[in-house]
């Protein structure tokens, strides 16, 4: 599975738009891209994933480069609760084995 | 409840010992899987199941453990003779065959050995 690198640490002002970066330049035809956030003390929840198309659901957009090399997550208006470590994962497609987390980036959404 | 559970949420262990984590998937979900995460990490694979098959082990899956899922229901982790490494957060995870929503993640349970 490709490697993602996404930066460490973002702040983001409660209320705006958190634009959270993912490059994975070695993504592959069949890889996915998806999205989890881990809040403190749980367990990764899944946000999003797509192929090549944008995506939106009730959580989340996602936007990847038409050369699939990097996206960006978006998360529209961000609330105190959105403050988490995000992972950004390319996997091969349908959940056909195990996932790879990263180190994540630190998402501090501020008052 | 639908979501993935897992028991205990926590434990404390002396060194030496041995533990057993159980981990219930969400019921329609075939698919099963074992992380560990130590803190200011990212959750590490260790195993997974297909049904009651283990199809693939992590290189960090020694010989002191090891995992079940009898009738690809509900599956156990084992850990023999606990070592202060073991201690971290041991995460189940489950996933349908078209994975249209990802994988699910249990709370975890958090292993302390002392």
């Amino acid at each position: 599975d490709a490697k993602t690198t996404q930066p460490p640490s973002m702040d983001c002002a409660e209320g705006r738009a958190a634009n959270l970066p993912c490059n994975h330049s070695t993504i592959s035809g069949n890889e996915y891209v998806y999205w989890y956030r881990q809040i403190h003390s749980q367990g990764p929840q899944y946000i999003i994933h797509g192929l090549k198309n944008n995506e939106t659901n009730e959580m989340a957009s996602l936007i990847i480069t038409e050369d699939r090399k990097s996206s960006t997550l978006i998360l529209p208006h961000a609330t105190l609760r959105d403050t988490a470590v995000y992972y950004c994962i390319v996997s091969r497609s349908g959940n056909t084995g195990k996932l790879i987390f990263g180190q994540g980036t630190t998402l501090q959404v501020k008052p | 409840d639908t979501g993935v559970s897992q028991d205990p949420r926590h434990k404390i262990t002396k060194r030496g010992q041995n533990v057993t984590f159980r981990c219930d998937p969400i019921s329609e979900h075939n698919r099963l899987y074992w992380y560990r995460q130590t803190l200011g990490q990212g959750p590490e694979f260790l195993t997974y199941f297909q049904n009651e098959a283990q199809l693939e082990k992590s290189r960090l899956l020694s010989d002191r453990f090891s995992a079940e899922r009898p009738k690809g229901s509900f599956s156990t982790l084992e850990i023999q003779r606990t070592e202060q490494g073991d201690s971290a957060m041991y995460l189940c995870a489950s996933s349908s065959r078209t994975g249209d929503y990802g994988y699910t993640f249990g709370s975890g349970t958090r292993l302390t050995v002392v």
